[in-house]
């Protein structure tokens, strides 16, 4: 299977600040032959089921705000949030859609400073 | 706008059969992959499996033996099943759209609220 490791476990950003969230999977998710990287971020508030933010590593979901980003391609991914707002706050998991099973990461805690 | 909801019992014996239902509304489910997927309380998500329109399937190797997955169209439902349950299969369980209406390989964009079931004597 696929691992997928998040780093930091937890953040605290200021706001108005930059928050970043590195994303790690054991194997390359990205597909040779259509030249996409086959991982996505959610965004999961407490007593929610997660959101969709971002896929294919860099492409925002509709009515996704923009301050939200990825990148990356490969094994090494990056969430940013440009600059953090109260509703921010919440766990962000990475997830491999390359091959099943599909797996997520351990989830990155973004809180207030 | 596809809404899923969850149903079933909130808690289940050990041994014995957890089963719950997705109900889809605001789109047919005659077409795209239909998921379920897991949460332990403050752990990260598990996917279950999926099923296809067409009633093809796929299972997570960790729960093959114990999961199936089955489709009922007439109802625009889809539902889980896990035999042998033990105290490991506590968990919010969600069920879930990919996004891609032909793609297995898509990621979840329509959640439901999810259920939390509770495995206990």
């Amino acid at each position: 299977d696929f691992v997928m490791t998040q780093s930091p476990d937890s953040l605290a950003v200021s706001l108005g600040e930059r928050a970043t969230i590195n994303c790690k999977s054991s194997q390359t998710v990205l597909y040779g032959s259509n030249n996409k990287n086959y991982l996505a971020w959610y965004q999961q508030k407490p007593g929610q089921p997660p959101k969709l933010l971002i896929y294919w590593a860099s492409t925002r979901e509709s009515g996704v705000p923009d301050r939200f980003s990825g990148s990356g391609s490969r094994t090494d991914f990056t969430l940013t949030i440009s600059s953090l707002q109260a509703e921010d706050v919440a766990v962000y998991y990475c997830q491999q859609y390359y091959i099943a099973p599909f797996t997520f990461g351990p989830g990155t805690k973004v809180e207030i400073k | 706008q596809v809404q899923l909801q969850e149903s079933g019992p909130g808690l289940v014996k050990p041994s014995e059969i957890l089963s719950l239902t997705c109900t889809v509304s605001g789109g047919s489910i005659n077409s795209y992959y239909w998921n379920w997927i897991r949460q332990p309380p403050g752990k990260e998500l598990e996917w279950i499996g999926y099923i296809y329109y067409t009633r093809s399937t796929d299972y997570n190797p960790s729960l093959k033996s114990r999961v199936t997955i089955s489709l009922d169209t007439s109802k625009n439902q889809f539902s889980l099943r896990l035999t042998s349950v033990a105290t490991t299969d506590t968990a919010m369980y969600f069920c879930a759209r990919s996004k891609s209406p032909t793609g297995a390989d898509s990621v979840f964009d329509s959640w439901g609220q999810g259920i939390l079931v509770t495995v206990s004597s």
